[in-house]
């Protein structure tokens, strides 16, 4: 069965510092792989998506991400932090099949200081 | 365009009483998602809806939860004999055709709370 853990709960980094959340998925196979992002009192917005095209994913707002079939990861970065960032963060794997399913990690919790 | 709303926003109910949250996908998508996001924990899987038919119930978590899509648009959630543990947000998603590694949309969620 397919699944992703986060590896930090909470991250806090510095305005204008990088940033890097981790995720790691566990599949038998190549699998899809997204990350969401949930503002306060807001609904999830894909940041990104990787279905099996180029390992390195670009997505909105200066986010991306790199697959690592070696290494089972899926890391979310980003060069310069902004205090508009300041959210919740997860990374999701697509259930195998013709349904697209999604699996949520626990969630990543990014704080930026000024 | 419009995008995945969900209706009521907030919902203050008592123990054991029945309530229906609603959803109303993007316009043409064929698939539809319930998920329950408790407090501190990631969005988990409840149901799929691939045009009026539940596709997928098996994570729905007991009997007393149920959900329609009557004409493959708008759904409704319902649960009847509500308990403290179902205090939850609930989002839906829709998906123009419902594939693996097709982009799901969200709505902004409905936040059930039973005292």
């Amino acid at each position: 069965a397919q699944s992703v853990t986060q590896l930090d709960s909470h991250v806090s980094v510095s305005e204008g510092t990088p940033v890097l959340l981790r995720c790691n998925y566990s599949s038998s196979y190549s699998p899809s792989l997204f990350w969401y992002v949930q503002h306060p009192n807001k609904g999830l917005q894909l940041l990104l998506k990787y279905t099996s095209a180029a390992t390195l994913v670009k997505g909105i707002n200066g986010f991306e991400a790199e697959f690592k079939k070696s290494e089972t990861s899926f890391h979310l970065t980003k060069p310069s932090a902004h205090m508009s960032d300041a959210a919740e963060y997860f990374c999701v794997v697509s259930q195998r099949g013709s349904q697209g399913n999604l699996i949520f990690g626990k969630g990543t919790k990014l704080s930026v200081k000024p | 365009g419009a995008g995945v709303s969900q209706t009521p926003s907030n919902k203050v109910t008592e123990k054991g009483k029945y309530v229906e949250l609603r959803c109303d996908p993007i316009s043409g998508h064929t698939a539809l998602y319930w998920y329950r996001q408790s407090l501190g924990q990631g969005p988990e899987f409840l149901i799929y809806f691939q045009g009026t038919g539940a596709a997928d119930d098996s994570g729905l978590p007991n009997d007393r939860f149920f959900a329609v899509r009557p004409e493959g648009s708008v759904s409704t959630l319902k649960i009847q004999r509500t308990e403290r543990g179902d205090s939850a947000v609930y989002l839906c998603a829709s998906s123009s055709l419902g594939l693996e590694g097709e982009t799901q949309y969200f709505g902004p969620g409905t936040r059930l709370l039973v005292l």
